[in-house]
């Protein structure tokens, strides 16, 4: 069982359409990040958030933290084929130091 | 330059013959942790560190066994490798302070046949 749950698993648009994806979780967590993968990489950074309520943009991309720090959402406006990859959320537990990862959301975004 | 460093990036190996999987960092980080990735299930943790000399079990620490007798270092070893253990690793460390980015190694490809 994942402590972080991310849904949906996959998720195939088209350049120019909206798309949001989601981390939830019923622990709580001192902060929480999002990475993208590319297939035989390493996972690279992309955000991290750390207050409850905390809203980041990085370009198209906007990331929310849940008040309650149990919850992240990651939303592309106008998806472009270059935003394809594998979307991971991380975080450490609040009471320990241990990294948990989302199983990932496979984004498509077709030309 | 923050690095991460894994070894063998490939490794094409038999049943049962013992190999180690090496892990270092340049950050003087304390945390360090091994994942494994496979289709549909994502990152799982092997094993995690927070220190020297302080290991401890992650969700999938079936046949593998850690070591921390230095801060930068972090070897995996499979003592005995099964076909099962044929997946994408990852070494990761981190400053273990809230917000500071995770780390990643470039992965280790490896298969057991």
């Amino acid at each position: 069982t994942q402590l972080l749950e991310q849904s949906p698993q996959f998720l195939s648009i088209q350049e120019g359409e909206n798309l949001t994806v989601y981390c939830n979780s019923s622990s709580v967590f001192s902060s929480l990040q999002w990475y993208r993968q590319e297939p035989g990489e390493g996972p690279v950074l992309l955000v991290t958030v750390v207050t409850g309520g905390e809203v980041k943009k990085l370009k198209r991309l906007t990331f929310q933290f849940g008040d309650a720090r149990k919850d992240s959402s990651l939303h592309i406006t106008a998806a472009q084929p270059g935003d394809t990859g594998l979307y991971l959320c991380a975080g450490p537990h609040f009471n320990d130091y241990k990294l948990s990862f989302g199983a990932g959301t496979t984004v498509t975004v077709r030309a | 330059e923050a690095q991460v460093t894994q070894n063998p990036r490939y490794l094409i190996t038999v049943t049962g013959k013992k190999l180690t999987v090496t892990c270092s960092q340049n950050m003087n980080h304390e945390y360090m942790s091994w994942y494994r990735q496979d289709p549909g299930l994502g990152l799982r943790q092997i094993y995690y560190s927070m220190n020297v000399e302080v290991t401890d079990k992650g969700d999938v620490p079936e046949g593998y066994k850690v070591s921390r007798k230095e801060k930068r270092n972090f070897p995996l070893i499979l003592e005995s490798p099964s076909p099962n253990q044929t997946s994408l690793y990852f070494c990761a460390s981190w400053s273990g302070m809230t917000g500071n980015t995770i780390y990643f190694g470039e992965g280790s490809w490896l298969t057991v046949v």
